[in-house]
């Protein structure tokens, strides 16, 4: 069965600490890994798509790595406004279906 | 800039009442989703669509249904709202493996 587990549930930084979000995963022929952030009351924002493994994607303080069976979310020097849940997702081989993960709630202090 | 859009962001219904449920895109998409949203259990898709007036149940389908007889509107009716669908409710749309895109949500209570 397809499954998407992350971890931490939830993390504390202070500002400018850097840290690391897991996303591990089982499916049958990975199509495609997602990563989103989302922000109370409001929808899923969509920040990086990752295909194969070894394949890295980059946006400001946030890196994406994908290796066979896990992905991770680097925060580089994270600020305040980085707090939200971010989630993680999968599609495999055969289905158009997205599957999620819970998701890690991530507080920045100042 | 990608858009969806839901009809709702909040909305208050009673025991009983049908629903209705709608989501826009504008990006052309072949595929639109729609999911609950509930703590602790994450995303969890109630149907899809793959096509116009085609449709596929997603893992908790039972009390809901959805038409798709425009490319770009997908909706979703509660054919009788229970208090165990008060959720946060959110569409979604792609192309193929691409990613998605969600709309801003629609919290609906059901007293």
């Amino acid at each position: 069965e397809d499954q998407v587990t992350q971890s931490p549930e939830a993390l504390r930084l202070q500002e400018g600490e850097s840290s690391s979000l897991n996303c591990s995963y089982t499916v049958s022929g990975l199509r495609g890994l997602f990563w989103y952030r989302q922000d109370p009351g409001k929808g899923p924002e969509f920040l990086f798509t990752l295909y194969s493994a070894g394949e890295e994607k980059e946006k400001e303080r946030l890196k994406a790595t994908l290796t066979k069976k896990e992905s991770f979310l680097h925060i580089t020097a994270p600020k305040p406004e980085d707090s939200a849940t971010y989630l993680c997702a999968v599609q495999g081989g055969g289905t158009y279906k997205y599957i999620f993960g819970t998701g890690t709630r991530l507080k920045v202090l100042a | 800039d990608v858009k969806v859009t839901q009809s709702s962001r909040y909305l208050v219904k009673r025991t009983g009442e049908k629903v209705f449920l709608e989501c826009v895109q504008d990006m052309d998409h072949e595929n639109m989703f729609w999911y609950r949203q509930d703590p602790g259990l994450g995303l969890r898709l109630i149907y899809f669509s793959y096509d116009v007036k085609m449709k596929e149940k997603g893992d908790i389908p039972e009390g809901y249904s959805v038409s798709r007889e425009k490319k770009e509107r997908f909706s979703l009716i509660l054919e009788s709202a229970s208090t165990n669908q008060t959720s946060m409710y959110l569409c979604a749309s792609s192309n193929g493996v691409w990613e998605q895109y969600f709309g801003p949500g629609t919290r609906l209570t059901v007293t």
